[in-house]
């Protein structure tokens, strides 16, 4: 069984500061992980996606995560935020092996951007 | 299509009515997947299509809920009798093989209200 939690369901920054939104996952076996981002009255977009090719992963809007199998991680991390950063934030994993094609999502992390 | 595209966008009944919700797959996408989202609780798989395989519907919450997918594309959701508690937001994506850790692309959603 694979499973996801997202520490904190709110993340405050102010504009131009680091952005960690925490990830950590439980699977048997390295799954394949996700960053998904939501912004208001749309659909989910792919930020990342990990895949064993490397640990460090890089996607859009100059988000990247960090796969850490030691501690069963995968947060993800911005620089600088930007007011347009703001948005629901979701981890996903999509187990590797085994029967299921269905990944699991957590409970998604709110990102507030403050002037 | 350029995305996924679910219909209506917003639907408001009556406790106990019978509600359809529309999904519309990008084009060739083989496997198609329902999920529910409620506040705070993240995204809740509810049904996955693959082809002319089988659906999986482990995750519909009761028999109140099914889902058909005609031709290998268009897929509607219908909720009988519908119950204050089905009040969610609910969203369809799609993705292009039956590998594992595929993308899914997500619609903006349906927003169900029951009052």
């Amino acid at each position: 069984a694979q499973s996801v939690t997202q520490l904190g369901s709110h993340v405050s920054v102010s504009e131009g500061a680091l952005v960690l939104l925490r990830c950590n996952y439980s699977s048997s076996v390295p799954p394949y992980l996700f960053w998904y981002v939501q912004y208001p009255n749309q659909g989910l977009q792919l930020l990342l996606k990990y895949t064993s090719a490397a640990t460090l992963v890089k996607g859009i809007n100059g988000f990247e995560a960090e796969f850490k199998k030691s501690e069963t991680s995968f947060h993800l991390t911005k620089p600088s935020a930007h007011m347009s950063d703001a948005a629901e934030y979701f981890c996903a994993v999509s187990p590797a092996s085994g029967g299921s094609y269905i990944p699991t999502f957590g409970r998604g992390t709110s990102l507030i951007v403050h002037p | 299509g350029a995305g996924v595209s679910q219909s209506p966008s917003n639907k408001v009944t009556e406790k106990g009515k019978d509600v359809e919700l529309r999904c519309d797959p990008i084009s060739g996408h083989t496997a198609l997947y329902w999920y529910r989202q409620s506040l705070g609780q993240g995204l809740e798989f509810l049904i996955y299509f693959q082809g002319n395989s089988a659906p999986d519907k482990s995750g519909l919450p009761s028999d109140r809920f099914s889902a058909e997918r005609t031709g290998g594309s268009v897929s509607t959701l219908t909720i009988q009798r519908t119950q204050q508690e089905d009040s969610a937001v609910y969203l369809c994506a799609s993705s292009s093989r039956t590998g594992k850790g595929d993308i899914q692309y997500f619609g903006a959603g349906t927003r169900l209200s029951v009052l």
